[in-house]
């Protein structure tokens, strides 16, 4: 059972325009985190939620987390080629464990 | 480079063949993740590791595979008898271990993966 889904799977987009990537569930989450990935590489932190409404700024990359917890969005503004990559969210649920439920990722292509 | 490393960084192997992958966490990490990733998908839980004891295993893990971090610093993950369903990148990650859930000291961070490639 995928508890995280991620839209819109895929993204093709020319540079210099904004998207928002989405990561939902019916669970609560405990904290949730974003990963840019490239092929053949693995997954690099890029920011952590913990609190529900939070938000975070990192440069063009915006982040926030749901009111309760079950969602977060990923806005990027003024996309450049250097964001192309596999965007996954990540979390772990309120059962106690400290393992991580990752999302279905969103593959993301800016052109120049 | 202080990060997680893993070795070897891609192995091809035939069917019926014994693997063996090795992790080196961040140092002074107490907490050490397997995870397998399929082309196209998220990773997936395998085990996880606090110190030396491993403290959850995913039903993706069968009796063929086996996780050990003998003295709660690198890790090794084995698989025995390798199907070809075993090809996939297995990536290994680390936290601090000094938070709960919550806590931002449990963000995990990634080495660069093992591509696995059974024939």
């Amino acid at each position: 059972t995928q508890l995280l889904e991620q839209s819109p799977q895929f993204l093709s987009i020319q540079e210099g325009e904004n998207l928002t990537v989405y990561c939902n569930s019916s669970s609560v989450f405990s904290s949730l985190q974003w990963y840019r990935q490239e092929p053949g590489e693995g997954p690099v932190l890029l920011v952590t939620v913990v609190t529900g409404g939070e938000v975070k700024k990192l440069k063009r990359l915006t982040f926030q987390f749901g009111d309760a917890r079950k969602d977060s969005s990923l806005h990027i503004t003024a996309a450049q080629p250097g964001d192309t990559g596999l965007y996954l969210c990540a979390g772990t649920t309120t059962s106690g464990t400290y393992k991580y439920i990752f999302g279905t990722g969103t593959r993301l292509k800016v052109l120049a | 480079d202080t990060g997680v490393s893993q070795d070897p960084r891609h192995k091809i192997t035939k069917r019926g063949q014994n693997v063996t992958f090795r992790c080196d966490p961040i140092s002074e990490h107490n907490r050490l993740y397997w995870y397998r990733q399929t082309l196209g998908q998220g990773p997936e839980f395998l085990t996880y590791f606090q110190n030396e004891a491993q403290l959850e295993k995913s039903r993706l893990l069968s009796d063929r595979f086996s996780a050990e971090r003998p003295k709660g610093s690198f890790s090794t993950l084995e698989i025995q008898r390798t199907e070809q369903g075993d090809s996939a990148m297995y990536l290994c990650a680390s936290s601090s271990g000094t938070g709960g859930p919550r806590s931002s000291y449990n963000e995990q961070f990634f080495g660069p993966g093992t591509r696995l490639t059974v024939l």
